[in-house]
């Protein structure tokens, strides 16, 4: 039972470049969902997604982009890496009814340097 | 708008202490409430969760009530263990809002031998 998985654990890049960090779930969840977890922070809510094919921002959209071509699939592009987006990052889903929890993924570190 | 706010820590606690961690919060719904624990290095996981007022969310020794009237939805243990060090999170679900979540910013807790 995968449930949700994201890869890479770990990643460092330079500023500047671009990285897609994959997320997957196995458990035919519609809704989907990206947070960014600063160190000492709580979690910040980047993009979303209802279904497939549907998106929306979150909290903290600037400097991501999205897609949800299937139910599995949610990933999250960083075009222009910056110092600032350095961060864990965490892919969550669910099944999007009133009083259902999100499941998370173990997470990416990512450093930009 | 939605919000959780809970307890700043570090909380350290001797083992076989009792544990509060307070959460209140903010809904302009009928949210759900939920607790979730992070130990280092990983995700997420939900660790007990209350749908309705009264309602009382337990699992693995913690337990938490939903109280409408003081919009309260406080975790506790009546004897922790060392196992329990980690990072707690209170959070809210509104169907209306597109099952977004809210978290607070998260607990850590110590328990020392």
């Amino acid at each position: 039972n995968a449930g949700v998985t994201q890869t890479p654990k770990f990643r460092i890049l330079k500023i500047g470049q671009s990285m897609t960090l994959q997320c997957t779930q196995d458990m035919n969840h519609n809704y989907m969902y990206w947070y960014r977890q600063d160190p000492g922070m709580g979690l910040k809510l980047i993009y979303y997604s209802v279904g497939a094919g549907i998106t929306d921002k979150g909290e903290v959209p600037n400097g991501y982009n999205v897609s949800r071509s299937t139910t599995e699939d949610f990933p999250l592009r960083l075009e222009l890496a910056a110092p600032s987006q350095t961060s864990v990052y965490f892919c969550a889903s669910s099944l999007g009814l009133g009083g259902q929890p999100q499941h998370f993924g173990d997470g990416t570190r990512l450093s930009i340097l | 708008g939605d919000s959780v706010t809970q307890m700043e820590g570090p909380v350290t606690l001797s083992e076989e202490a009792f544990l509060t961690i307070n959460c209140t919060y903010t809904a302009t719904g009928y949210p759900s409430l939920f607790w979730y624990v992070q130990y280092p290095g990983e995700g997420l996981q939900l660790l007990l969760k209350a749908t309705k007022a009264d309602d009382k969310g337990s699992n693995k020794g913690f337990e938490a009530t939903y109280r409408k009237e003081t919009t309260s939805f406080h975790l506790e243990k009546g004897s922790v263990q060392v196992s329990d060090s980690a990072v707690y999170f209170c959070a809210l679900s509104e169907s209306n809002t597109g099952n977004q979540f809210y978290f607070g910013t998260g607990t850590s807790l110590t328990v020392i031998p």
